[in-house]
């Protein structure tokens, strides 16, 4: 089946510094990606999708500047955690949709557990 | 804005026996998709169950079944014969164009 390979799953980093997460489809192209957050036993909250090739889509709310991603080949995708904060510290998971866009759910990356010390 | 609430924000089991986690959402649209999906403690989710709006027939997965009321918004899961494997917490999740909304979430506790 579809896998998503995300890293690193833990990272702890000093406040003011930037972190990033790497999601890669092993064996699918995922023309999408979804970017969540989930604080601990709370809801996955959607941050931005991204598409191959083109800006990402951040909701309302989201930081473009602070939360950077990067959508550059259809294998992979990278969100930047600039200038991070204590408040930034969350559990961050992407999920990636392939190109044919089935009706299938779709797939998630393992999470990162992030840090801020 | 699509909406999905799980109303039991914790439940718990008997091993070997049944269990109905509920989940009701808000649309407008006609077409779209519903889903349940597990995370165990390593956190990784995992799809359970997928239902298309426009099948009246409920999906099943093994010891897994929902009961899809399309009028009344409603797609609760059922799960037969519980295993202290299911214990996890479970998500009911709303698909149209793309995006996904999840509800808050049901810790399941499968007592042994």
């Amino acid at each position: 089946g579809a896998v998503v390979s995300q890293h690193p799953s833990r990272v702890i980093c000093k406040s003011g510094t930037s972190v990033k997460i790497e999601c890669r489809s092993l064996d699918f192209q995922a023309t999408t990606m979804f970017w969540y957050r989930q604080f601990p036993k709370q809801s996955l909250m959607l941050m931005a999708t991204s598409n191959e090739g083109s800006k990402a889509t951040y909701e309302q709310g989201v930081e473009k500047d602070k939360f950077l991603i990067n959508h550059a080949s259809l294998t992979l995708s990278t969100l930047t955690v600039t200038s991070a904060h204590p408040e930034d510290s969350s559990f961050y998971i992407c999920s990636a949709r392939d190109g044919q866009g089935t009706y299938y759910g779709y797939t998630f990356g393992s999470g990162t557990r992030l840090t801020v010390v | 804005a699509q909406t999905v609430t799980q109303s039991q924000p914790e439940m718990s089991v008997q091993e070997a026996e049944t269990v109905t986690l509920s989940c009701t959402y808000d649309t407008s649209e006609s077409d779209y998709y519903l889903f349940w999906y597990k995370q165990p403690p390593s956190r990784q989710m995992i799809l359970v169950i997928r239902q298309e709006a426009y099948k009246q027939q409920n999906a099943t997965e093994n010891r897994f079944s929902v009961n899809f009321q399309k009028a009344a918004k409603s797609f609760s899961l059922k799960i037969s014969d519980s295993q202290l494997g299911d214990g996890a917490m479970y998500f009911c999740a709303y698909r149209n164009a793309g995006k996904s909304t999840f509800g808050d979430g049901t810790t399941l506790t499968v007592k042994p």
